[in-house]
């Protein structure tokens, strides 16, 4: 089955970075982007960014631009997110999601990973 | 871009009807007929329930329905049921080639 399976919860001080993995089983990993999105606790979801696994290619939100890059490695059908300069902010559930090129919803996600910034 | 607009709560007693608005803008839900759905439960990653205002993926129950009218979407849950209680998102393609979501929505199964 189809399947998005990411690392582990992260504790990180502000300033640093933080890269969370997202891998894929159940289909091949070049025919959808990944998409990343997070959850500050309590709060809504905010769309971050995509990333288009057969050629790299990125597209960002606006707020995260110049501080998330977002890279995969398909021989091992995993995508990548990584956020620089860390803010209390940024703690938040950050989850990865499929999206077929020609269709424009997420489905399924993965299971998110709890990113933590704190002093 | 800014969160679409969604009511902070909607709440129904089972076998009722309930409707969650989404409202943006025509760069977004006017522009487009991309809009979906999720459901999230506590803890849980959210799960896709209608896509492209209006189509059900294969699994979700047939009590879940969307609409659009102009810049607002529209999920329609009818015959209420506990298992239906949950925080609901909207999410639109836009413009610029983003996706923006909403604000989300806790239903209450009174």
């Amino acid at each position: 089955q189809v399947q998005l399976v990411q690392s582990g919860a992260e504790v990180k001080k502000p300033g640093a970075s933080v890269k969370v993995s997202c891998k894929a089983s159940g289909y091949t990993f070049t025919d959808y982007y990944i998409h990343w999105v997070r959850q500050a606790p309590g709060q809504g979801l905010e769309w971050m960014g995509r990333i288009t696994p057969n050629n790299g290619g990125t597209n960002y939100a606006q707020n995260f631009q110049g501080r998330v890059t977002m890279t995969r490695d398909t021989s091992i059908s995993t995508a990548y997110m990584e956020l620089r300069r860390l803010t209390s902010d940024d703690t938040a559930v950050y989850y990865c999601a499929r999206d077929n090129y020609a269709d424009y919803w997420f489905d399924p996600w993965g299971q998110g990973t709890l990113v933590t910034v704190s002093s | 871009q800014s969160a679409l607009t969604q009511p902070a709560s909607v709440s129904g007693s089972p076998g009722q009807s309930i409707t969650i608005s989404c409202t943006g803008t025509s760069s977004d839900v006017g522009g487009y007929k991309y809009v979906s759905w999720y459901q999230q439960h506590p803890g849980k990653a959210p799960k896709l329930m209608i896509y492209d205002v209006s189509n059900r993926p294969s699994g979700v129950s047939n009590r879940f329905s969307g609409s659009k009218s102009g810049n607002t979407a529209s999920l329609t849950i009818s015959g209420l049921q506990a298992e239906d209680e949950a925080d609901y998102y909207c999410s639109s393609y836009t413009s610029i080639s983003t996706y923006v979501f909403g604000t989300g929505t806790k239903v209450t199964v009174l």
